[in-house]
């Protein structure tokens, strides 16, 4: 089935160390995204790719990176230098009109 | 630069009952739209979209949503509403050509109850 994977759904990680979170596709979309969501905020944009070897900063990219070596794979590194990683993450991909979207991960820091 | 103002962060309704759920955006350029539901835990899932046509939009699971250009509005409804329809429901705009930037809404939460 195409999709996107997210991996793991769930990852605890104590204050300071870096996490990288993963993400797959297999819809040969081109465009990849990273968002992060905390109750009451809705989806906001991290990261996004429109092309490999290719992204932009969306509206909270401090304390992570992002990586887009191949086209299906755009992995997410949330460092010590993000102050509340704290939240669930999601990342979603498009074609053309829509995105689809990942289970998400939700990263527990303590 | 774009925006999507979904102004009821909580609606509560009764099974059976109608629903509209409000959605409105500020955009300097042409924009699709979309609404998007999340259940606890996972992903989002497209219940509908605009992309051009017809300014009525029928959508997943009884939905249907109205684009209104002069209002600049979306808003989601269904007629008849089921206690598995509680979940948080996203509004979101994309720009139809240049950067593939979507914008959400802070969601609202429907509740449903028996």
């Amino acid at each position: 089935d195409g999709g996107i994977t997210q991996s793991p759904k769930y990852l605890f990680r104590k204050e300071g160390q870096n996490v990288t979170l993963s993400c797959e596709q297999n819809l040969n979309h081109d465009a990849m995204y990273w968002y992060r969501q905390d109750p009451g905020q809705g989806l906001r944009l991290i990261y996004y790719s429109q092309i490999v070897n290719d992204f932009q900063k969306g509206d909270i990219a401090e304390g992570y990176s992002v990586s887009r070596e191949k086209k299906e794979s755009f992995p997410l590194t949330v460092t010590s230098a993000q102050k509340n990683p704290t939240a669930f993450y999601l990342c979603a991909s498009t074609g053309n009109t829509e995105a689809f979207f990942g289970q998400g991960t939700r990263l527990t820091v303590v | 630069a774009q925006s999507v103002t979904q102004l009821d962060s909580q609606v509560p309704v009764f099974e059976e009952a109608p629903v509209e759920l409000r959605c409105n955006y500020s955009s300097s350029v042409s924009v699709y739209l979309f609404w998007y539901v999340q259940y606890p835990n996972q992903g989002l899932q497209l219940l509908l979209k605009y992309l051009s046509g017809s300014t009525l939009v029928k959508g997943i699971n009884g939905f249907e949503a109205e684009f209104n250009k002069s209002q600049t509005s979306f808003h989601l409804r269904k007629p008849s509403v089921h206690i598995s329809d509680t979940a948080e429901y996203f509004c979101a705009v994309r720009p139809t050509s240049g950067t593939y930037k979507y914008i959400f809404g802070t969601g609202t939460r429907l509740k449903v109850l028996a």
